[in-house]
């Protein structure tokens, strides 16, 4: 079945960028999406990008994605301590389509 | 934000005992999810609505059950909880990209 994996946690230090890498096994995905979730709280989408782009920017946020190789990408430029949460990426065949999300990498962001 | 609200957002019960969790939205979106999140898994599907009375199976529908009566409203139910049902669930719509808007969350005890 779909598998969609990301690493377990990153630490950066106030100010730097962040990159936080997700590799999916659906050579069929549609759409690749990023969410942010905060402590006791829902996730809440960031972006996402449609299969047959390579990059999208928005704001301090930039989503790479390389189809070959099924792998997604978030860097997040001038990292803030807000930003401090678990980020999910996520891959679905659109329309409806099952909508399969990793187990999140743990930012910590550093004063 | 997204209009959706979950209620109760915490609720303690006793093993045996049915308990409703409900999902409003205000945003008349035909798609409609409930999830549960528990460290290690992740976020897991347990079932969908695509419209009124149209529901269907997620990865992880055994003990569950959902209705969909009117477009804003999504109840799951567990028909008689144990304690493998201690979770916290989130209810999302779908987007027409099938991007998942999410609600606050129900944390879920079961004694």
């Amino acid at each position: 079945g779909e598998d969609v994996e990301q690493s377990l946690f990153l630490s950066v230090r106030e100010g730097d960028s962040s990159v936080i890498n997700c590799t999916y096994t659906d050579s069929s995905s549609t759409y690749l999406y990023w969410y942010k979730q905060e402590p006791g709280a829902g996730l809440q989408l960031l972006t996402y990008i449609f299969s047959n782009m390579d990059m999208k920017q928005d704001q301090r946020l930039t989503v790479l994605l390389n189809k070959k190789d099924k792998h997604l990408s978030l860097r997040i430029a001038d990292t803030q301590t807000g930003d401090s949460a678990i980020y999910f990426c996520a891959e679905s065949g659109g329309g409806y389509q099952k909508v399969t999300f990793g187990t999140g990498t743990k930012l910590q962001v550093i004063p | 934000d997204a209009g959706i609200t979950q209620s109760p957002r915490h609720k303690v019960t006793e093993t045996g005992t049915p308990v409703t969790l409900r999902c409003h939205q205000t945003e008349n979106h035909r798609y409609m999810y409930w999830y549960r999140q528990d460290p290690g898994h992740g976020l897991r599907l347990i079932h969908y609505s695509y419209g009124v009375k149209d529901t269907d199976k997620g990865e992880v529908s055994d003990g569950y059950s959902v209705s969909r009566s009117k477009t804003e409203d999504f109840l799951l139910t567990l028909e008689s909880a144990t304690s493998s049902q201690t979770s916290v669930y989130f209810c999302a719509i779908g987007g027409a990209a099938n991007e998942q808007f999410f609600g606050p969350g129900t944390r879920l005890t079961v004694l």
